[in-house]
């Protein structure tokens, strides 16, 4: 069984579009995350919910909105796309004892 | 606020040779997570190694082994005769509670090309 499974896992789309990235964990933890990976491979984190409450909303565009309709589920909803928006968008859920276990990432390009 | 620091952008080996990466953290909490994760070319993120702030016991599995150090800040991961198939990024983080949830920062990664 996949722990942190994300849907889909390439996404090529046009400028301007609105696309959805879905992320679920089967693992029992109260946090999640969204990171975007840029092409020199700096992780950095964009949002962090515990319990399904927005925790941490780093720097990010608010074309970017995140949204957990229970704690196994974060999707990331992102309007008008940009070219910088190319990245790749990884999942993650984490436990206070534990690691933070990512999903396989969604790597999004925008034409 | 809390930073970690990998120094090293890139190293290259010869296979069978040791190779350390450096980890260098910053926090002022007292209750931290160090983790280590590898990122192999096919691009997801492995688990390696998580150690808490009050164990600065060394570990060692297989070839791979990790030093803490709480006086230096510091939380280092060995290679031991190192193969091709250790190719990969490698991310340091750090990760601290607050308040019953848990943010991560990593490093900006160490690039490990073993050379055949």
């Amino acid at each position: 069984d996949t722990a942190v499974s994300q849907t889909p896992k390439y996404l090529v789309t046009q400028m301007g579009n609105d696309k959805s990235i879905k992320c679920e964990q089967n693992l029992g933890h109260d946090t999640m995350y969204w990171y975007k990976q840029d092409s020199k491979k700096f992780l950095k984190i964009m949002f962090s919910y515990n319990n399904k409450e927005l925790i941490i909303n780093e720097t990010v565009p608010n074309r970017f909105s995140p949204k957990s309709p229970d704690k196994a589920h974060l999707n990331l909803h992102i309007n008008s796309l940009e070219l910088g928006d190319s990245a790749v968008y990884f999942c993650a859920s984490s436990q206070p004892l534990a690691g933070a276990s990512f999903g396989p990432g969604t790597r999004l390009l925008v034409l | 606020a809390q930073k970690v620091t990998q120094a090293q952008t890139e190293i290259s080996v010869v296979e069978k040779e040791d190779v350390t990466l450096d980890c260098v953290y910053e926090t002022r909490d007292t209750t931290y997570y160090l983790f280590w994760y590898k990122q192999p070319p096919s691009g997801e993120l492995v688990f390696l190694i998580r150690r808490n702030s009050f164990d600065e016991q060394n570990e060692i599995s297989g070839r791979y082994s990790w030093n803490f150090q709480k006086s230096t800040s510091s939380f280092n991961f060995t290679i031991t005769a190192s193969q091709v198939v250790d190719s990969a990024v490698y991310f340091c983080a750090l990760m601290r509670n607050s308040g019953g949830y848990q943010k991560v920062t990593f490093g900006t990664g160490t690039k490990l090309q073993v050379i055949p």
